[in-house]
């Protein structure tokens, strides 16, 4: 059964302050990883797809990495519109299993 | 553009009342579709996904069922509700790669 692990469960961040968010993962072939923004009562935001240990996806102060058994979600300078819950997910076969989520507070 | 459709937003029901929740998506053909539910401060769930019309398989046993008649409707129903139905109901759908979802559905049973 394919598994997600995000940490840590919330983060709080002065602005300006980088930080990264984990996400492990076990899977059986992965065929991509997925990373979202969700800000309370919407529907997740799409950010990023993954698909190989190596590859790098970037979209402004967010920039995701990837590696064989974990991506990381960096970001940069955040910002307080950077707040929001950051969700991630492994696709084995059809299924998108998600993890908890990491909620971002960013302070002015 | 490809855009994704969920209604209603808001939803109250009574505990043993029907449901039919809708999805539908716009500018692409024969995607993967989903429905998840996602419980307070939780991760989402996943409940039902469809790679094709009249596909569906089941994650979790459960009060619910879905049905897909059209390449890009999906249906999320129940014959009645149970108290711990409540939650938000999200639609999904994949093509290419990248997944999207709907606005989602705030679903009280009361």
């Amino acid at each position: 059964e394919d598994q997600v692990t995000q940490s840590p469960e919330a983060l709080r961040l002065q602005e300006g302050e980088s930080s990264s968010l984990n996400c492990s993962y076990t899977v059986s072939g992965l065929r991509g990883l997925f990373w979202y923004r969700q800000d309370p009562g919407k529907g997740p935001e799409f950010l990023f797809t993954l698909y190989s240990a190596g590859e790098e996806k970037e979209k402004e102060r967010l920039k995701a990495t990837l590696t064989k058994k974990e991506s990381f979600l960096h970001i940069t300078a955040p910002k307080p519109e950077d707040s929001a819950t950051y969700l991630c997910a492994v696709q084995g076969d059809y299924k998108l299993s998600f993890g908890a989520g990491t909620t971002v507070t960013v302070r002015a | 553009s490809q855009t994704i459709h969920q209604w209603p937003a808001t939803l109250v029901q009574p505990v043993g009342s029907p449901l039919s929740l809708e999805c539908t998506v716009e500018g692409t053909s024969n995607p993967n579709l989903y429905w998840y539910r996602q419980a307070a401060g939780r991760g989402l769930q996943l409940l039902f996904y469809s790679i094709g019309i009249g596909q569906i398989s089941s994650e979790v046993p459960q009060n619910l069922s879905a049905s897909r008649p059209q390449d890009r409707q999906f249906i999320l129903s129940s014959k009645k509700l149970l108290l711990s139905d409540s939650g938000f109901y999200l639609c999904a759908w994949m093509d290419s790669g990248d997944a999207f979802f709907g606005q989602g559905t705030r679903l009280t049973v009361v």
